[in-house]
């Protein structure tokens, strides 16, 4: 079955550390997603990507970047790690706007 | 921009019907999602209107009002493992209709 894995599930890092989470999927999807969750917030978009190469920002997107190089995989950079960006991070797929998207198990991520 | 607007948190008991109401301004529309959160896991589709009307899915409906910009979840029968976060999602006319913006969700629990 097709899925889509995020990695690490957990992870606790220091100011200013640079950060990488990871994800993957096997839907063949164009459409990816980054979003953070964080209490009073749902989920805020952080980059999106609707195909190899095209990455773009959302709403939330200063102090993180991501790069596409193939259809597979969105992994999502922390430049410098902040306290402010402890919190839950979702990745998402889907085969166009008109479908569900696909969600990881997300990545805790706790900066102290 | 997109405005949407969801309860915080609502109530009800086991067995009974519970309607989540959403909100949403924007500048188009091209459709709404339904997904189900339950705490500490990833989001889960429910449902996805993009006409007005009701559409019904076992103990899940979901209602849209295009002229008004309205919708809501009907959960009937409800069972305690209904317990969980409820987020609409409205397709973003920027970028072409390819990705949501998420309300902020509504908390449901339920008692028995």
């Amino acid at each position: 079955d097709a899925e889509i894995t995020q990695s690490p599930r957990h992870k606790i890092t220091e100011t200013g550390r640079q950060v990488t989470l990871a994800c993957h999927q096997t839907w063949n999807h164009n459409n990816m997603f980054w979003y953070r969750q964080d209490l009073g917030h749902g989920l805020r978009l952080i980059h999106y990507s609707y195909g190899v190469q095209d990455t773009n920002k959302g709403e939330v997107s200063d102090g993180y970047s991501v790069s596409r190089s193939n259809t597979e995989d969105l992994p999502l950079t922390l430049e410098s790690a902040a306290s402010s960006q402890t919190s839950v991070y979702f990745c998402a797929s889907s085969e166009s706007g008109n479908q569900p998207q696909h969600f990881g198990d997300g990545t805790r991520l706790s900066i102290l | 921009g997109q405005n949407i607007d969801q309860p915080t948190e609502m109530t009800a008991t086991e067995g009974a019907i519970v309607q989540i109401n959403c909100t949403y301004q924007t500048s188009g529309f091209n459709g709404l999602f339904w997904y189900q959160q339950h705490a500490g896991e990833a989001p889960t589709f429910l449902s996805y209107n993009v006409l007005d009307g009701l559409e019904e899915k076992g103990r899940f409906s979901s209602f849209l009002s295009r002229s008004k910009g309205y919708s809501y979840l009907l959960l009937k029968e409800l069972q305690m493992k209904d317990s969980a976060s409820y987020l609409c999602a409205v397709r973003d006319p920027d970028g072409g209709y390819q990705k949501v913006t998420f309300g902020t969700g509504t908390k449901l629990q339920v008692i028995p």
